[in-house]
Formats: C-alpha cells, structure tokens, sequence
C-alpha cells in the first residue's frame, strides 16, 4: 500500500462547477496537509496548507482533513479554466519543509 | 523576485555519459532539496541539504551525487545515467526554521537518457 493515495484523473468539469479533489494516507504521525497546484511545465506551488484536523478556507478553495479517516479534501467552488492543472497533496510529520510525501497527483480539466 | 532557478529545463543524453544539473535559490535558504517526478508516483526525494556542505540521502538516492559548496546552489550528478533516470526533476528550497509554506519549487528539468 503505497503511503499516500490520490486518484490520477483526469477529471474534467465544466466551468462553475465544484471540484472535489481527495486523498487518503496511511502514516497516523502525518499532521500538515499541503495542497499543491502545478500548471503543465511548471513546478508545483503551494495552495493550502493546514495543521491537523479542520477546515480551511481561502477565496473559493476550502481544505478539509479528516484524521480519524486519515482522509483530506480540497474543494474548489466555482470552478474556473485557470483552475485546469494537476493538484498534487503532500503531509508531513513535521513543520520543517522536509519530510514531505506526496500523493502521484489528480489532473483537472475545467472546460468553458 | 525570490526563485529557484534550475539549468537546463531539457536535455537528451545517452545513457553512461555524466551530466549535471544545476540548481540555484536567491532567498538565502538554508534547506534545499532535489525530487523526481514519474506518473503515477507523484514526487519522490533524491536528496536534500540542510547546509553548505551537509546533505542526506532521500528516499531514491541510488545513481545521483549532489554537493553544496555554496548556500545558494545545490547541483545534481548523475554519473552515469540509465534510461529509468528519466524523469522531470524539480529542485527546493526552504529556511530551515520556516514552516511546510515556505517551501519553493524550481521550474522543472526535464530528462530522457536514451
């Protein structure tokens, strides 16, 4: 079982819809919760992070995690074509940036 | 403007012909940090460096070097390439004391060892 789960997609939505973007993890000592947005020939860039269980919001992106099903979200409401690229999740046990494990990465399509 | 800058963004070599990959930070980072990217597999760490001359393996070392004589560059070696060497490369950098947000990513380099 690999140590971090997320479907690869590609998903494909139209514009203004809600993306529901997900990943389930094994270690119970993972704690922070990044969500990262990476465009076609670019590196990944951080979009949410958060700390233990709970939501959080910015702008139209919402975290969720779920600890007790070792299972995090990011919903994405009013979807727009700029949102279209692979949105890879990472946790770490640690606050220090270096222990990551990502997940393989869901590709997004959001079609006008 | 704060970047991680890698060099080149593409290359084509064949296999057993050593190159290097440079990758630079203009934010006096402390940590930097190599990962390769395969579909399906998401990133994984080759190598990091939490400082000039101290680096540690990741978690799929075998067939790179790295150094860092420098705070600011952080280069990757591979020896000898073998065509399951290809990949898309990224390069990292963060503040040691900074928190999982701070982390930077380069652009990307794109590999294939024929």
């Amino acid at each position: 079982q690999k140590e971090v789960e997320q479907d690869p997609g590609p998903l494909s939505v139209p514009e203004g819809a809600i993306v529901s973007l997900n990943c389930t993890y094994s270690n119970s000592a993972f704690q922070y919760f990044m969500w990262y947005r990476q465009y076609s020939r670019k590196g990944p860039e951080l979009l949410m992070y958060t700390y233990s269980s709970g939501n959080k919001e910015d702008g139209r992106f919402t975290a969720q995690v779920d600890k007790s099903s070792k299972y995090i979200s990011l919903f994405i409401r009013d979807s727009q074509p700029s949102d279209s690229a692979t949105y890879l999740c990472a946790m770490s046990a640690d606050n220090y940036g270096q222990n990551f494990v990502f997940g393989p990465g869901t590709r997004l399509s959001v079609l006008p | 403007e704060a970047q991680v800058t890698q060099n080149p963004r593409y290359l084509i070599t064949v296999t057993g012909k050593k190159l290097t990959v440079t990758c630079s930070q203009n934010m006096n980072h402390e940590y930097m940090s190599w990962y390769r990217q395969d579909p399906g597999l998401g990133l994984r760490q080759i190598y990091y460096s939490m400082n000039v001359e101290v680096t540690d393996k990741g978690d799929v070392p075998e067939g790179y070097k790295v150094s860092r004589k420098e705070k600011r560059n952080f280069p990757l070696i591979l020896e000898s390439p073998s065509p399951n060497q290809t990949s898309l490369y990224f390069c990292a950098s963060s503040p040691i004391a900074g928190g999982v947000e701070t982390q930077y990513f380069g652009p990307g380099t794109r590999l294939l060892v024929l």
